[in-house]
Formats: structure tokens, C-alpha cells, sequence
């Protein structure tokens, strides 16, 4: 089984619509983090989280928001969601104890279209 | 932020080293240098990273120069699943904030 699985793996939405991409890891890590890919690019952090109860914006944070609901849950909502936000998403764990946190594990990711 | 420079693309033939370097000139003296590599259009995998000696692991070996400003990571005998795009990346201020560039397109050739 993966580490880090996300769902859903595509998702195909309308502009307006609210909409919850889902992140589960089972690696035991504290950090958890949601990038985005656009098209030829490279990944941008959206939000990270160090731990339940620790929310950190990213570069990007517009527009999006999340909720970390267990050690091994990150979950990433787009309130009302536009068409710039077609992207793919990923989420991604760490932790310190393992290679530090630039040693990241990334999901497979979520490819999402708004329309 | 912090800032690599990589060649947007390179090729290798299969079963050859791959060599693809990396400028960090901005690099602080306690900011690890990471390399990640992203097949295709699935998540990034981490690949190995580094302060100030050479490492090496199952997957590659990274040369460091001496003064820290660039770096080299070596794939010793190149396979087609190499094949991806690779980025170098150093961490700036925060550890956790890895901040990816454009990369290195990476093609093994058979």
C-alpha cells in the first residue's frame, strides 16, 4: 500500500462549486504539506502543517484552505473554486527525525479542473 | 528566496552515467541541498540530499564542491525510467519550504 494516498485522484468541478481534495498518510510523519503544479512548472506550497494543531500559510494560500484533522489526515478546500485553480495538487509528509524537512514523500496527487 | 540554476534539458545513453549539475551560489553554510526527481507527471520523489561531504545511497551519489556553490548529481548507470525531470533545490530560511524550480529534463536515451 502507498504511504501517502490522495483522493480524489481527478476531479472534475464548475466554477463556484466548494470542493475537498483529501490527503492520508501512513508513515507516522508530523509535517504534512498541499503544492500545487501548474502546466510546465514547478511546485508551489500552499499550506503546511508541523502538527494537529499547527496551520501554516505557504506562498500561495489564496483561495484555498485546509484542515488537518488527525496526525495522519491534511485535507485541502477550495471554498468557491475559479478556473486559475486548475492545477495538480499534491500533498506531501516529513519528519525531522527522517532526513529532515526537505526530505519530502509526495502522494500521488490530484489532477483537478474547474471549469 | 532561495535560487538554483539548472540546464533545462539533457540526454544520456542507457546504461551510462548521468551527470546533471546544479548552481546554488546563494546558499547559506547550514542549508542542505536536496534533489528530488519527477517522472512523468506523479509526485516528486526525493532522491538524496547534502551539506558539505559527498553522499551516496541506492539511487545516485551527490558531489558537493568544496566552496558549496554547485553541485553534481550522478546517476552511475543510467536506466529509460530515469527519465524525468530532476530538480535541485536548497531550502533557504525555512527547511521545510523546498521551492522547486523549473528543473532538468532528463532523457536516457536506449
Amino acid at each position: 500500500d502507498a504511504d501517502v494516498t490522495q483522493t480524489p485522484r481527478n476531479r472534475i468541478t464548475k466554477t463556484g462549486k466548494r470542493i475537498m481534495l483529501e490527503c492520508s498518510q501512513t508513515k507516522g510523519h508530523d509535517r504534512m504539506y498541499w503544492y500545487r503544479q501548474d502546466p510546465g512548472l514547478g511546485l508551489r506550497l500552499i499550506y503546511y502543517s508541523f502538527d494537529v494543531k499547527d496551520i501554516n500559510k505557504g506562498e500561495i494560500s489564496d483561495g484555498y484552505s485546509v484542515s488537518r484533522q488527525a496526525q495522519a489526515k491534511f485535507s485541502l478546500s477550495l471554498e468557491s473554486a475559479i478556473p486559475n485553480q486548475t492545477a495538480l495538487y499534491f500533498c506531501a509528509t516529513s519528519d525531522l527525525r527522517f532526513g529532515g524537512d526537505g526530505s519530502q514523500y509526495f502522494g500521488p496527487g490530484t489532477r483537478l479542473t474547474v471549469l | 528566496d532561495a535560487k538554483t540554476t539548472q540546464p533545462p534539458s539533457m540526454d544520456c545513453a542507457e546504461g551510462r552515467a548521468a551527470n546533471l549539475p546544479c548552481n546554488h551560489s546563494t546558499i547559506s553554510g547550514n542549508e542542505y541541498v536536496y534533489w528530488y526527481r519527477q517522472i512523468h507527471s506523479q509526485g516528486p520523489q526525493y532522491i538524496i540530499h547534502g551539506l558539505k561531504n559527498n553522499e551516496t545511497n541506492e539511487m545516485a551519489s551527490l558531489i558537493i564542491t568544496e566552496d558549496r556553490k554547485s553541485s553534481t548529481l550522478i546517476l552511475p548507470h543510467a536506466t529509460l525510467r530515469d527519465t524525468a525531470v530532476y530538480y535541485c533545490i536548497h531550502t533557504g530560511d525555512s527547511s521545510y519550504k523546498l521551492i522547486f524550480g523549473s528543473g532538468t529534463r532528463l532523457l536516457v536515451r536506449p
